[in-house]
């Protein structure tokens, strides 16, 4: 099974640039998300998606644009990198149910220096 | 004040000790308790979930949510070295769509 698949795993960029971090999950969710984590902050909501076509903002979503065309992908783009945008960050897909509980199920990561 | 605070650690322990992590928090809407565990350089996955309050146990792990005091705990039985890695509570309210707080994590190293 392979879960949630994020790419690339590492990646520096320049002040300025963008880029997308690419996002894949093959287990149906309707409900994805994109965190980035910090030390100290823990992980922090930056978009999120309760279904194809449907886009909301997280806790901290300046500088990040996300679309949703497909249940399956949730590509993350980087407008214009700063390096305050250095950190980890985590695609994540989450299920919800009363009995099998809300279970968020992460990809591997992607770690991104802002130069 | 943060809605979901944890102790920040690290944690050092012998193997074979008793591991106690904890969080508390301060929204009384939470319905969902979670423990992930990160290994270095990986994704959080899932270690634990309780609904409500109560206790839950899974092999040597047992879960412990006290909504009256607004305090989850996780405890480690037979503490390994495998067991050396980030712990980060997670919560949320009821219902699809609600989103997840989580806890900045508590490194814990479990030496031989």
């Amino acid at each position: 099974n392979a879960g949630v698949t994020q790419t690339p795993k590492f990646q520096v960029l320049k002040t300025g640039q963008s880029m997308t971090l690419q996002c894949a999950q093959d287990m149906n969710h309707e409900y994805m998300s994109w965190y980035r984590q910090d030390p100290g902050m823990g992980l922090r909501l930056i978009h999120y998606s309760v279904g194809a076509g449907i886009t909301d903002q997280g806790e901290v979503p300046n500088g990040y644009n996300v679309s949703r065309s497909t249940t399956e992908d949730f590509p993350l783009r980087l407008l214009s990198a700063a390096p305050s945008q250095t950190s980890v960050y985590f695609c994540a897909s989450t299920t919800y149910g009363r009995n099998s509980g809300n279970t968020i199920y992460f990809g591997e990561g992607s770690w991104l220096t802002v130069v | 004040q943060k809605e979901v605070e944890q102790d920040p650690g690290p944690l050092s322990v012998p193997e074979g000790a008793i591991v106690s992590l904890n969080c508390t928090y301060s929204n009384s809407a939470f319905q969902y308790f979670m423990w992930y565990r990160q290994y270095s350089r990986k994704g959080p996955e899932l270690l634990m979930y309780t609904y409500s309050s109560g206790n839950k146990e899974d092999g040597r792990f047992t879960a412990q949510v006290d909504k009256s005091s607004k305090y989850i705990s996780l405890f480690i039985r037979d503490s390994q070295p495998s067991d050396s890695a980030t712990y980060l509570c997670a919560m949320s309210e009821w219902g699809y769509g609600q989103n997840f707080v989580f806890g900045p994590g508590t490194r814990l190293s479990v030496l031989p």
